[in-house]
């Protein structure tokens, strides 16, 4: 069973680069997550889908879009990279009955240089 | 707001003994707390969950104990093995909102 796949697992932007993290579940999982998380911290909700056709802002929501292409696949777009936003990025997937266990990815290293 | 903090950053305890690992929190309107491991290089991992309604719950080598009047949680790891070396994470989690926020984390080291 892959889980919950993250690619890429490192990339380097110059800053006002863009990209986008693709993060896809093969669980059938209703919510999708993603996460960023800093060094010595914990992790820190950018945007979450609680269904198919959904997203919403979590804690940390600034410089960051979200699309649920479908199900399956969440996608996390930096529209123009800062050095702010170098940090380890997470997808993450739960089911609608218990959103509490959440099943992650590998992660996402970004650096913005 | 939102808010969960861990009281310490680092805890070392002797392979075979037991841990407690302590967060508190702050949102009394959460329905779920939870207890997430991550291994160095990885993701977290889910580890055992209590509902805001319970005081203790229990499941292979963990029990999680949830105060509500202190508004505090605790992890406690029976018989620790070098594979508990770990950070270890609370999280709570409003049903309703279907989303999880996590507290700074507890590197636990297990010393041989």
């Amino acid at each position: 069973n892959a889980g919950v796949t993250q690619t890429p697992k490192f990339q380097v932007l110059k800053t006002g680069q863009s990209m986008t993290l693709q993060c896809a579940q093969d669980m059938n999982h209703n919510s999708m997550y993603w996460y960023r998380q800093d060094p010595g911290m914990g992790l820190r909700l950018i945007y979450y889908s609680a269904s198919e056709g959904t997203t919403d802002k979590g804690e940390v929501p600034n410089g960051y879009n979200v699309s649920r292409l479908n199900k399956r696949e969440f996608s996390l777009r930096l529209e123009s990279a800062a050095p702010s936003q170098t940090s380890v990025y997470f997808c993450a997937s739960s089911s609608r009955v218990s959103n509490t266990e959440a099943f992650f990815g590998q992660g996402t290293r970004l650096t913005v240089v | 707001g939102e808010s969960v903090g861990l009281h310490l950053p680092t805890l070392s305890v002797q392979e075979g003994d037991n841990s407690i690992i302590n967060c508190a929190y702050s949102n009394s309107a959460s329905d779920y707390f939870i207890w997430y491991k991550q291994e160095s290089g990885k993701g977290p991992q889910f580890i055992i969950d209590i509902r805001s309604n319970m005081d203790k719950r229990q499941g292979q080598r963990v029990t999680v104990l949830l105060n509500k009047t202190v508004k505090h949680l605790s992890l406690q790891i029976a018989a620790t093995q070098p594979g508990d070396s770990a950070v270890y994470f609370c999280a709570e989690s409003l049903q309703g909102a279907q989303k999880l926020v996590f507290g700074q984390g507890t590197r636990l080291t297990i010393n041989p």
